[in-house]
């Protein structure tokens, strides 16, 4: 069974672009989530998506918005980046709740 | 609110050696709790869930964790550490109803040959 994959894997953008980031779940899987990883501020929740609804979302501005797909497809979308929005940018996929959620290998934006 | 402590930044240990992450959590109702590994450049890749009713958990690796309702902890062990098992761990809780799956700052374990 196939892994949770995330492309781009490395990114590289400007202050004030925009980017797009894609995650394909597991095979089942109807919930995803995406979380920022960051040495400073650590695995910080940004929203989960299940069965193409919002379900829960974090703390983040709302240059930060994402989407799910009927194949639970996910796509995040950043806009106006910030030096600050460099960061690991990590999916999980999970079948529910309480169930493990498994990780992609994230996407590693950087911002110059 | 839901939150998770990990109060150690790095754990040392010998190979061989037994080795404990601390984690306790705090988390409205019965809790789903879990540990992830992270290795560089990579995702989390997880490695046990608690499953209501069982005090010790087995998970993959070897690792197994300990759950105590009255401490409201969940540490992750192993017997025997591997200089394989240096890595970043992160204990995660998540309560119920849809709640989200908070995660704890993280612990850096480091395994000396």
């Amino acid at each position: 069974k196939a892994g949770v994959t995330q492309t781009p894997r490395y990114l590289i953008k400007t202050r004030g672009q925009q980017v797009t980031l894609s995650c394909s779940p597991i095979s089942g899987h109807r919930s995803v989530s995406w979380y920022q990883q960051t040495p400073g501020q650590g695995l910080q929740f940004l929203f989960e998506y299940f069965s193409e609804t919002q379900r829960n979302k974090g703390n983040f501005p709302g240059r930060f918005s994402g989407r799910q797909f009927s194949n639970s497809r996910s796509e995040m979308n950043v806009s106006t980046l910030e030096l600050g929005d460099s960061a690991l940018y990590l999916c999980a996929s999970s079948w529910d709740e309480g169930q493990p959620q498994h990780f992609g290998d994230g996407t590693r934006l950087s911002i110059l | 609110a839901q939150s998770v402590a990990q109060p150690e930044d790095q754990v040392n240990v010998a190979e061989g050696n037994p080795l404990t992450v601390k984690c306790t959590y705090s988390v409205s109702g019965n809790p789903y709790l879990f540990w992830y590994v992270q290795y560089p450049n990579r995702g989390l890749q997880f490695l046990l869930k608690y499953i209501t009713g069982d005090n010790l958990v087995k998970g993959s690796y070897g690792f197994e964790a300990e759950f105590n309702k009255s401490q409201t902890s969940f540490h992750l062990k192993k017997p025997s550490a591997l200089v394989s098992d240096s890595a970043l761990y992160f204990c995660a809780s998540r309560g119920s109803g849809y709640s989200t799956l908070t995660f704890g700052k993280g612990t850096m374990l480091l395994v000396s040959p």
